[in-house]
């Protein structure tokens, strides 16, 4: 069965250090996202990417965090300064067709010392 | 905004006991509904859906119904088993937009 995944499983920074969360979605999905759930809070959307563009980006995606598509399987995640409030768990996810099942990699655990 | 709201966790209940996670959501418009399950050390993995107003969703002998009326989605399952221990997350979705919105999760625990 075809699933998403994300490498690394844990991520250890300094902060102010930047960090690249690598994601392989499945195969012919054409929808994107990045989610994060800070330990024991609910899981919240930061950016959705589709056709080679972000869709849409909530309020906690500012200026240090970016996405791509650098080539036809990987979605990357960079935090350009990561602050220690970056710390978290951060969810890669695809789909298909917008609004069918979003398919969610295990995660990253970021750690901002 | 829109949101969704579910019942404070930890559940705790023991093995064949009835259970119900409560889930309730504001939005303006007509979201689709979700149940997303979180096992220990895994991703988030689609447990059931309801698209309208009086869907039932249905997997592995879980159940949740959209009621419009009160707008709800409350999971429920007729006789827990151990390996249903996990968190478990209500969600929605609007078609004017790309995002799931989660609640803050309910973990359940199931004992032998």
């Amino acid at each position: 069965e075809p699933e998403v995944t994300q490498t690394p499983s844990h991520q250890v920074t300094q902060m102010g250090q930047e960090v690249i969360l690598r994601c392989v979605p499945i195969s012919n999905h054409l929808y994107f996202y990045w989610y994060r759930q800070i330990l024991g809070q609910k899981v919240e959307f930061l950016v959705s990417f589709y056709n080679n563009e972000i869709s849409e980006k909530s309020e906690i995606f500012d200026d240090q965090f970016s996405v791509e598509r650098p080539d036809g399987s990987n979605f990357t995640l960079k935090i350009r300064s990561t602050k220690l409030e970056d710390s978290a768990m951060y969810f890669c996810a695809s789909s298909g067709v917008k609004g069918n099942e979003q398919f969610f990699g295990p995660g990253t655990r970021l750690t901002v010392l | 905004g829109n949101s969704v709201t579910q019942m404070e966790g930890p559940v705790t209940l023991s093995e064949e006991a009835f259970l119900t996670i409560n889930c309730t959501y504001t939005a303006t418009g007509y979201p689709s509904l979700f149940w997303y399950v979180q096992y220990p050390g895994e991703g988030l993995q689609l447990l059931l859906k309801a698209t309208k107003a009086d869907d039932k969703g249905s997997n592995k002998g879980f159940e949740a119904t959209y009621r419009k009326e009160t707008t709800s989605f409350h999971l429920e399952k007729g006789s827990v088993q151990v390996s249903d221990s996990a968190v478990y997350f209500c969600a929605l979705w609007m078609d004017s937009s790309y995002k799931l919105i989660f609640g803050s999760g309910t973990r359940l625990l199931v004992r032998p």
